[in-house]
């Protein structure tokens, strides 16, 4: 399978514990985009890479969040910290250049 | 600021029946729109975009600048169409897509 790849497809942790999602791109795709999706809402941007550098992040919901893209290849999300408010899935991006992103399967979490 | 609004959240219609699902959005330079679809227990796929001008399993789309609007219209929908549709929007940056809320099609037999 060529497509973007994450793990885990569901997570579920108790309120107040730290997660961590990863997301593998779509092989030569150099920008890498994390999106949050609520019930009954559209995907919402959180923030993209371009090879290794972070260029947008202003989106991310709280200082709670943070992601990287070491390599430049695969990333990782991070929430500290969870909230109830949390729960939702997350989504992950590839593409390349401004063309069409490709999105991964997503991650599911669940904050008890 | 960018914004996209999907007013129906639910469109059910009988198969053969022509399918038209609205996106209005708010943009002040030259945006991108998009079409992406979802089907049950399926990722999200790009159906269509603007710029291509071209019919994707029988749906096409129309940006009209005037209203700013991109509904996606079929003439006679499928029961495969049944899938949730999202409208989304690339600005001028083009590093982030800002969707609507999204519109549940279901096609009855």
């Amino acid at each position: 399978d060529t497509g973007v790849s994450q793990n885990p497809r569901h997570k579920i942790t108790k309120r107040g514990q730290n997660v961590t999602f990863r997301c593998d791109p779509i092989s030569e795709h150099n920008r890498l985009y994390w999106y949050r999706q609520t019930l009954g809402q559209g995907p919402e941007f959180l923030t993209y890479f371009q090879n290794e550098a972070q260029l947008e992040k202003s989106r991310l919901l709280s200082d709670r969040f943070s992601a990287e893209r070491p390599k430049g290849s695969f990333s990782t999300l991070e929430i500290q910290r969870t909230e109830q408010g949390d729960s939702a899935m997350y989504l992950c991006a590839s593409s390349l250049e401004v063309r069409i992103q490709f999105f991964g399967p997503g991650t599911r979490l669940t904050v008890l | 600021a960018q914004r996209v609004t999907q007013p129906e959240k639910l469109l059910s219609v009988f198969k053969g029946a022509p399918v038209e699902l609205k996106c209005n959005y708010s943009y002040s330079g030259s945006p991108e729109l998009f079409w992406y679809v979802q089907y049950s227990r399926q990722r999200l796929q790009l159906l269509l975009r603007h710029i291509s001008r071209e019919s994707i399993k029988g749906f096409t789309a129309d940006l009209n600048k005037g209203e700013t609007s991109f509904h996606l219209k079929k003439p006679f929908a499928q029961e495969e169409d049944s899938a949730m549709y999202y409208c989304a929007l690339s600005g001028n940056a083009g590093n982030m897509l800002t969707f609507g809320g999204g519109t549940r099609l279901m096609v009855k037999p």
